[in-house]
């Protein structure tokens, strides 16, 4: 089965720097790897995905690479903010029984923004 | 309507209580999850159903019983809960398991704790 890999497992940054947060996977058969936010106390929060057939997705401050030979994916956070303060984690598909419908996370990692 | 909701928010029962968790989306989606989180720890899958049918269950113990009445609503009852079993338990949906189109949708989740 599908096996993520996450790191690191916290990372702290000043308010304005960039944070980089990197995944790898085992299964070439994956197909869609999303990257949620989870605040305390809430649900992972979907904030951008990418799908195998793209190598990049930005959105606003907020994007995503992927590189399919080497089977790793990254989040790339520019101009921090203290708000992105979070747990981060990043999954990927899992292709079981013809579908791609289980997604296996990554062990999250910590972000911190010091202002 | 593009939420996920889950209640009660939090939830205290002994170990001889029967209970139950309940998840509604009105978004037509056709896939429903049951997912647990224990702290500092990612999601882990324990039920998938597909148009309204179990097609999925991680080696969950009995004392977790699925039920998904209906495409909308998605319930978990508990009975014979053990203190370990305290975590937070999340709901997804995603607009169908096999293609994994438009990822998943979490909600806020219930914290369990049994006493």
């Amino acid at each position: 089965g599908e096996n993520v890999e996450q790191h690191p497992s916290t990372l702290s940054v000043q308010e304005g720097d960039s944070a980089v947060i990197k995944c790898t996977y085992s299964d070439s058969a994956s197909n869609y790897f999303p990257w949620y936010k989870q605040e305390l106390g809430k649900g992972p929060q979907l904030i951008i995905d990418i799908r195998s057939n793209v190598g990049e997705k930005k959105d606003q401050r907020i994007a995503v690479t992927l590189n399919k030979t080497a089977k790793h994916f990254s989040l790339h956070i520019t101009e921090t903010q203290p708000e992105d303060s979070a747990v981060y984690f990043c999954a990927a598909s899992e292709n079981y029984g013809g579908s791609q419908g289980n997604l296996i996370f990554g062990k999250g990692t910590k972000l911190s923004v010091k202002p | 309507d593009t939420e996920v909701t889950q209640t009660p928010k939090h939830l205290v029962m002994g170990m001889t209580n029967k209970k139950s968790l309940k998840c509604e989306q009105h978004m037509g989606h056709r896939a429903m999850y049951w997912y647990k989180q224990k702290a500092k720890k990612p999601p882990e899958l324990m039920f998938v159903y597909s148009y309204e049918k179990l097609s999925i269950n991680e080696s969950v113990p009995s004392r977790f019983s699925p039920e998904c009445p209906n495409s909308s609503l998605l319930n978990l009852h508990l009975h014979a809960l053990q203190p370990e079993d305290s975590a937070l338990y999340l709901c997804a949906s995603s607009q169908d398991y096999y293609s994994m189109s438009y990822g998943y949708t979490f909600g806020s989740g219930t914290r369990l704790t049994v006493v």
